[in-house]
């Protein structure tokens, strides 16, 4: 198994435009998160989903961003528009919920 | 490529005494940064203890100390006085400080008998 594999790995965009950030979890785990990794605030849980329906969205900073898993295999993280704030590491994570969780190796993300 | 190994998935304790999370890395680099993170079930994840490659004295934070091996690329944590609220899962994290991200290891699940 490749493990958790998230794409892009780097991203540039200029502010206003939609940045679309993409997870594939392992095979088998019903939990997969995504987080956000910043210099000041650390490490912040955005949302996360079990089986594939959201669980908990109350980290999601604005209405700009969204988050989708339409199924078992895939999960996008949308910021729409983007801003030079946003730019982070995004990290997709998955897991069985009461075992180990696996991260991916994210997304950077600058907005300039 | 950074890697991070936990090779214990569960541990358990018993309240008031003290365990020893193992953490082991591999890298190439001389200077970099390692840390351990507290997830409860909120899934939030908190900084617990952070240790700089540089440094040979190893980090405290209250009830939490790291015993850091920089040969043996080794970077255990200790949680002494156990209490019921340390019950979480706990990831070892590696930073190369050059603007990489952090490398996860898969997490101890830690439990606290009462």
């Amino acid at each position: 198994d490749a493990g958790v594999i998230q794409s892009p790995r780097h991203e540039v965009t200029e502010m206003g435009q939609e940045v679309t950030l993409r997870c594939k979890p392992i095979s088998g785990h019903d939990y997969l998160f995504w987080y956000r990794q910043t210099m000041m605030r650390g490490l912040e849980l955005l949302i996360y989903f079990n089986n594939n329906v959201p669980i908990d969205d109350s980290g999601m900073p604005e209405d700009r961003f969204s988050a989708k898993m339409p199924n078992a295999s895939f999960s996008t993280l949308k910021i729409q528009p983007s801003e030079p704030r946003d730019s982070a590491v995004y990290f997709c994570a998955g897991g069985t919920g009461i075992s180990e969780a696996f991260f991916g190796q994210g997304t950077r993300l600058t907005v300039v | 490529a950074q890697t991070v190994t936990q090779s214990q998935p569960e541990m358990s304790v018993q309240e008031a005494e003290t365990v020893t999370l193992s953490c082991t890395y591999d890298t190439s680099e001389s200077d970099y940064y390692l840390f351990w993170y507290k997830q409860p079930p909120s899934r939030q994840m908190i900084l617990v203890i952070r240790q700089e490659a540089y440094k040979q004295q190893n980090a405290t934070e209250n009830r939490f100390s790291v015993n850091f091996q920089k040969a043996a690329k080794s970077f255990s944590l200790k949680i002494s006085d156990s209490q019921l609220g340390d019950a979480a899962m706990y990831f070892c994290a590696y930073y190369e400080g050059s603007g990489d991200k952090l490398t996860f290891g898969t997490g101890t699940r830690l439990a606290v008998r009462p």
